[in-house]
């Protein structure tokens, strides 16, 4: 079936640092979508991917997809402490998302 | 949060007793799923919805039924407890429009004895 991998499981970071969490499907995706998850909440939708090659900002946070449409990447530059929490990405498959397993982010002071 | 709500928020149950969780929606929307999230699987489709008696199955669907007779409302049943149905459940909507993300309810955390 398919299957959404995504690397690292967890990430500790000191406050200021950059992180970057990846995605890889098996199969080609029509979209890709980016959630993230607040400790003790639920997943809230940042964004979605469409196009190949398709780069999108949202203030400190850059989202890729890649060329063949079967990876992409969330990079957060200079963390804060309000960026903790576990990041998914989810691949579009007809009716229903793939989630990824998911990237912890925690940020030391 | 696009008026999502399940209930119960928290169960405790028994080994064997049938359970239902509920997810209600107030913005009508067509598409609710329902995943649960376990540490190192992120969050895996259990069914979804497509209308109003419109079901199908997604990737951990033994051992669970679902059924919509409204709109509003999707419930989610597990016929007969076991203790590896231990894990947080949540239920989404899906907008109607592009690009079709999903909002999720609050959860509800079921731990089977």
């Amino acid at each position: 079936g398919q299957q959404v991998m995504q690397i690292p499981q967890y990430q500790h970071v000191q406050e200021g640092e950059d992180f970057t969490t990846y995605c890889n499907s098996s199969t080609t995706l029509s979209n890709i979508q980016w959630y993230k998850q607040r400790p003790g909440g639920h997943p809230v939708f940042l964004i979605q991917l469409v196009k190949s090659g398709e780069v999108k900002k949202q203030k400190r946070l850059t989202f890729q997809f890649g060329e063949a449409k079967k990876n992409s990447s969330l990079h957060i530059t200079a963390t804060q402490t309000t960026d903790v929490g576990t990041y998914f990405c989810a691949g579009q498959y007809y009716d229903k998302l793939i989630f990824g397993t998911g990237t912890r982010l925690q940020v030391f002071p | 949060d696009a008026g999502i709500t399940q209930s119960p928020r928290h169960k405790v149950t028994e080994t064997g007793t049938p359970v239902t969780l509920r997810c209600h929606q107030t913005e009508n929307h067509r598409y609710m799923y329902w995943y649960r999230q376990d540490p190192g699987h992120g969050l895996r489709l259990i069914h979804y919805s497509y209308g109003v008696k419109d079901t199908d199955k997604g990737e951990v669907s033994d051992g669970y039924s679902v059924s919509r007779s409204k709109t509003e409302d999707f419930l989610l049943t597990l016929e007969s407890a076991t203790s590896s149905q231990t894990s947080v459940y949540f239920c989404a909507i899906r907008t109607s429009g592009g690009p079709y993300e999903q909002y999720f309810g609050p959860g509800t955390r079921l731990t089977v004895t």
